[in-house]
């Protein structure tokens, strides 16, 4: 079955400074994988996925991922934190192919950015 | 585009009485709409996949008699949470399958059974 296990619930950088958010899935098949990040009061919003296309996957907000198969690791990045990046941040793996599908999420990741 | 409503954005309710949330798809049809359930510092643990025009499927655990999902058109699905009780208290969120299968997830509705 396809599960996906975030290493950090909880990550605080400075702003300006790098960020990396971490994400490991588990699948008998080479799975399409998604970051959703999650703003106080507000709904989910879909910052990047990979379809088995590229491995490195370029989203919004200057968030990127990097596929992995050999770590089976979807891992998030940020070259430079910004305050409006405190969010909490999702990977979710479909539990069978598209998102039309269920979609299974990590536990979360509580990003905070200090000033 | 592909933006998702739901209404309300916050109910307060006494317990035994029943609550309905919508959530809608405002520029786009949504043949499949998923409900989730968000508890405080948790994740989102889906409650029911629900279909247009043909009844819900719902997850392991979760009783449909309680928690009752309408997907009448393909714009809107209901979620109504019968005799409600405070453990019934959560965050709960839609989501509309859009273009390029992807998930349009609503605002989410904070339910709050006194």
């Amino acid at each position: 079955a396809q599960s996906v296990t975030q290493l950090d619930s909880h990550v605080s950088v400075s702003e300006g400074t790098p960020v990396l958010l971490r994400c490991n899935y588990s699948s008998s098949y080479s799975p399409s994988l998604f970051w959703y990040v999650q703003h106080p009061n507000k709904g989910l919003q879909l910052l990047l996925k990979y379809t088995s296309a590229a491995t490195l996957v370029k989203g919004i907000n200057g968030f990127e991922a990097e596929f992995k198969k050999s770590e089976t690791s979807f891992h998030l990045t940020k070259p430079s934190a910004h305050m409006s990046d405190a969010a909490e941040y999702f990977c979710v793996v479909p539990l069978r192919g598209g998102a039309t599908n269920k979609l299974i999420f990590g536990t979360g990741t509580l990003l905070a950015v200090q000033p | 585009g592909a933006v998702v409503s739901q209404h309300p954005s916050w109910v307060i309710c006494k317990s035994g009485t029943s609550v309905k949330i919508e959530c809608r798809s405002l520029d786009f049809q949504a043949t499949t709409m998923f409900w989730y359930r968000q508890f405080p510092k948790q994740s989102l643990m889906l409650m029911a996949t629900s279909n247009e025009g043909s009844k819900a499927t719902y997850e392991q655990g979760v009783e449909k008699d309680k928690f009752l999902i309408n997907h009448a058109s393909l714009t809107l699905s209901t979620l109504t949470v019968t005799s409600a009780h405070p453990e019934d208290s959560s965050f709960y969120i839609c989501s509309a399958v859009g273009s390029q299968e992807t998930q349009y997830f609503g605002p989410g509705t904070r339910l709050l059974v006194l």
